[in-house]
């Protein structure tokens, strides 16, 4: 299994661009979220989705949309990118059920810088 | 809400002495709790958790964490430090009832292990 994957590892943007931040995981779990890393404030949870076609909000949802249209893919769109954005984006799966259901698998995260 | 506090920014030990790594918690209910660790560049590799039973919790590399559900803690040890033990270490909880496996994160305490 290649686990929980995350492209692009690195990227650059300007203010006021959109991209795609994208994540896959090959372990059929059914629950996927997205965190954001900044200094001194851990993980934060952006957004998250408990199976295909259903997401809800974390804690710091603004400026940041997602879909689920498949278990395997859960992509973090940037509509209008902020220097405030700059951060390190964390995928992670985890199962909804069974012994191993409260571990979440994180990917290798995207460092994004906007200038 | 649920919330943690790493109270140490940073730890320094020498290697072979006890590594001890701070958390407290507060959450609604009972909690499951979580230990992950990052080293540089890299993205977050589970550690052990707290889920109900035996207080002490064993983990991966010889950590292990006591659970103390009076004072609120989740203190991660190691009796005998190692330099790889290098690295940024974050405290996890978790409401059991916490739609979509939601964690909250501590900020970080960044282990520095020298030889």
């Amino acid at each position: 299994n290649a686990g929980v994957t995350q492209t692009p590892k690195f990227q650059v943007l300007k203010t006021g661009q959109s991209m795609t931040l994208q994540c896959a995981q090959d372990m059929n779990h059914e629950y996927m979220s997205w965190y954001r890393q900044d200094p001194g404030m851990g993980l934060r949870l952006i957004h998250y989705s408990v199976g295909a076609g259903i997401t809800d909000q974390g804690e710091v949802p603004n400026g940041y949309n997602v879909s689920r249209s498949t278990t395997e893919d859960f992509p973090l769109r940037l509509l209008s990118a902020a220097p405030s954005q700059t951060s390190v984006y964390f995928c992670a799966s985890s199962y909804s059920g069974g012994p191993h259901q409260e571990t979440q698998y994180f990917g290798p995260g995207t460092r994004l810088l906007v200038l | 809400a649920q919330s943690v506090a790493q109270p140490e920014d940073q730890v320094n030990v020498a290697e072979g002495n006890p590594l001890t790594v701070k958390c407290t918690y507060s959450v609604s209910g009972n909690p499951y709790l979580f230990w992950y660790v990052q080293y540089p560049n890299r993205g977050l590799q589970f550690l052990l958790k707290y889920i109900t039973g035996d207080n002490l919790v064993k983990g991966s590399y010889g950590f292990e964490a006591e659970f103390n559900k009076s004072q609120t803690s989740f203190h991660l040890k190691k009796p005998s430090a190692l330099v790889s033990d290098s690295a940024l270490y974050f405290c996890a909880v978790r409401a059991i009832k916490a739609a979509g496996n939601k964690l909250t994160f501590g900020g970080g305490t960044r282990v520095l292990v020298k030889p």
